[in-house]
């Protein structure tokens, strides 16, 4: 049993560049979620996912592009990486009717 | 969205009881609290939640003020394993957003 998976688990990438953070859930979760966590601050929502195709900002979008072609996956697309966005990403999800969420084990990504 | 308010850090000798507060003087009706924690080098995990009456489940239980305004997470005998930083967070059942603060850091000393 998987549960969610996220890769990579770390990556280094430079300025300018695109990187796509990967998010896999075994449960067939309605909901995903993805989060970013910098030191000082708790956990912020960058955008989340209520189904396949439905997908909504949370508090810190800019600079960050979600999709959801499939239940299951939900990848985290930076597409101009900026120093700004060094952090460690998180993905979760939840079913449908139960409000506990089910993180991963996250990924760290450092712009240089 | 509502805020919550936690101490920094705590500190706890194993096998001790662990009261970790939590004060959400701004909460409506709706908020549900809930509690999650982080271990070193992992994700959030759920822990508990509660809406107005006091909850027990495996890990730990919640005590709820009766105004609301704050809550209490408690672990009866804290492990080694316990430390983690724990986030005290008010879920408003119309939105699927948990807005974490900063936590609070649990030491647990042998």
């Amino acid at each position: 049993d998987a549960g969610i998976t996220q890769s990579p688990r770390y990556k280094i990438t430079e300025t300018g560049r695109q990187v796509t953070l990967m998010c896999h859930q075994t449960w067939s979760h309605s909901y995903m979620f993805w989060y970013r966590q910098d030191l000082g601050h708790g956990l912020r929502l960058i955008y989340y996912s209520a189904a396949a195709d439905i997908t909504d900002k949370g508090e810190v979008p800019d600079g960050y592009v979600v999709s959801r072609s499939k239940t299951e996956n939900f990848p985290l697309t930076l597409e101009s990486a900026t120093r700004s966005q060094t952090s460690v990403y998180f993905c979760a999800s939840r079913p449908d009717r139960v409000r506990e969420q089910y993180f991963g084990p996250g990924t760290r990504l450092t712009v240089t | 969205d509502a805020k919550t308010t936690q101490p920094n850090s705590m500190e706890s000798n194993e096998e001790e009881p662990v009261h970790l507060p939590c004060n959400h003087s701004t909460i409506s009706g709706t908020d549900y609290i809930h509690w999650y924690r982080q271990l070193p080098s992992q994700g959030p995990e759920y822990v508990i939640h509660g809406l107005t009456s006091n909850v027990n489940n495996r890990m730990a239980s919640l005590a709820i003020a009766e105004d609301r305004k704050s809550s209490t997470l408690i672990l009866h005998r804290a492990t080694l394993r316990d430390a983690a930083v724990y986030y005290c967070i008010l879920y408003w059942v119309n939105t699927d957003k948990l807005i974490f603060g900063t936590g609070t850091r649990l030491q647990v000393f042998p």
